[in-house]
This record gives structure tokens, C-alpha cells and sequence, in this order.
């Protein structure tokens, strides 16, 4: 069974700094992961999708990487700002499964 | 991408009675998601439905407690049953884009009171 595993649970940051959240899985046979955000009580919106075969993703101040074979992601986002206040979530899906096994989350606070 | 409209968005519902949920998806898909978020939880899926048969439930998940309909390839509906203060949750369908990822719809907050 696929875990996955996102460190700190939670951070605080003043603005203008980078923040760095971690995801971990345990099998390493992943189809591809995904990083989501949520904001309190909503649903889940759509960072970046990084596919098995790729070592990293970028939109705008994010940038996600990808190490299969250590089971690790890490989500960069440069110059936070308090609109990057929210959870962020890690999700994976394993070769031949359409299910996503989500971490955690992250809920990051970012101070004006 | 596909775009799924949820509704409700929230409701406080009483001890006893059952909320549907319905999900809109502006393409047709093959099979759609339904996740639980209990409070301070990360998300947990319930079932998956595919249009023209019966959903396929995870475990700790029965059809009693969960029915869901798949109509058709653009439409899904779950209905949470005899609700209890345990089922207050958020409750999210999901697609997969395959190549975009999952798209999630905006979530149904529920409160059992």
C-alpha cells in the first residue's frame, strides 16, 4: 500500500521568503504525482502534475521536482505572499491504478 | 482541463436525514471519484463510479450508507444516508484528466447536527 508522507504539517513564513514542502511515498512504481492546494472547507485546485518520466514541473513561482527512486517531491514556491497562505496537498497514483493516495498536507501561513 | 460544478457547496443538515450531492462535468468522462475529508483529515476516497454499473466502494464504505448514481458520462450524484455528527465532512468528486491530472470539484461541506 502506497503511503505518503508531507513534512513540516505546517510553516509559517513572513513575506517575501521560499518556501520548500516535502513529500515522501513509499513505492517508488508511481504513474505520476500531483500537487494540489486547498483553502478552509474548499475543494482542491491543481498546482502542478509531474509525470513519472519527468524530473520536474514549473508554473510561475512554483516549481515541483520529482526523485522516483529516493520516493520524494518537493514543491518550491519563491517570494510567498499571504494569497500563498492555504494547505497544500501531495498526491500520487501508481502505475496500472487510477486511485490517488494523498499526504496530509501542509498548511502554510504566510505573515504581511 | 475539465470543469466540474458541485452543489451544494455546504449544508447543516439534521440527525437522521440524507443530502445528495450532485456532480456536472463540462466533458464526458469514464469514471468519477468521491472522496470524504474529515475535519483536519486528508482526503479519503469512498467509491468509484462508472456510468452503466454499480460503483465500486473502498473499504469501511457500503452502498446502504453511501448510494450513488452515474446516470451518464457527464453526471453523478452521491447521497450520504441516516446521517450522523460523524458524517461531517467535506465531500469531493474527482475526475482524471490523464494527462492534465485529477480535477476536483469545489467540495460539498456538510454539518450533522
Amino acid at each position: 500500500k502506497q503511503e505518503v508522507t508531507q513534512i513540516p504539517a505546517a510553516l509559517s513564513v513572513p513575506e517575501g521568503e521560499n518556501l520548500v514542502l516535502n513529500c515522501s511515498f513509499t513505492d517508488s512504481a508511481i504513474y505520476n504525482l500531483q500537487w494540489f492546494r486547498q483553502d478552509p472547507g474548499k475543494g482542491l485546485t491543481s498546482l502542478l502534475l509531474i509525470q513519472s518520466s519527468q524530473r520536474e514541473q514549473t508554473s510561475g513561482r512554483l516549481n515541483a521536482s520529482l526523485d522516483k527512486s529516493s520516493g520524494r517531491s518537493t514543491l518550491y514556491i519563491a517570494a510567498s505572499q499571504p494569497g500563498d497562505s492555504a494547505t497544500y496537498l501531495c498526491a500520487v497514483s501508481l502505475s496500472g491504478d487510477y486511485k490517488l493516495s494523498f499526504g496530509a498536507g501542509t498548511t502554510v501561513t504566510v505573515r504581511a | 482541463s475539465a470543469v466540474i460544478s458541485q452543489k451544494p457547496s455546504r449544508d447543516i443538515c439534521q440527525r437522521g436525514t440524507s443530502l445528495t450531492i450532485q456532480c456536472q462535468v463540462d466533458s464526458q468522462v469514464t469514471m468519477m471519484f468521491w472522496y470524504r475529508q474529515q475535519p483536519g483529515q486528508s482526503l479519503t476516497l469512498i467509491a468509484t463510479a462508472n456510468q452503466g454499473s454499480e460503483a465500486t466502494y473502498e473499504s469501511g464504505f457500503v452502498i446502504d450508507k453511501f448510494p450513488i448514481s452515474r446516470p451518464n458520462l457527464t453526471f453523478s450524484t452521491l447521497t450520504v444516508s441516516n446521517m450522523s455528527p460523524e458524517d461531517s465532512s467535506i465531500y469531493l468528486c474527482s475526475v482524471d484528466g490523464t494527462n492534465y491530472g485529477y480535477t476536483f470539484g469545489s467540495g460539498t461541506r456538510l454539518t450533522v447536527v
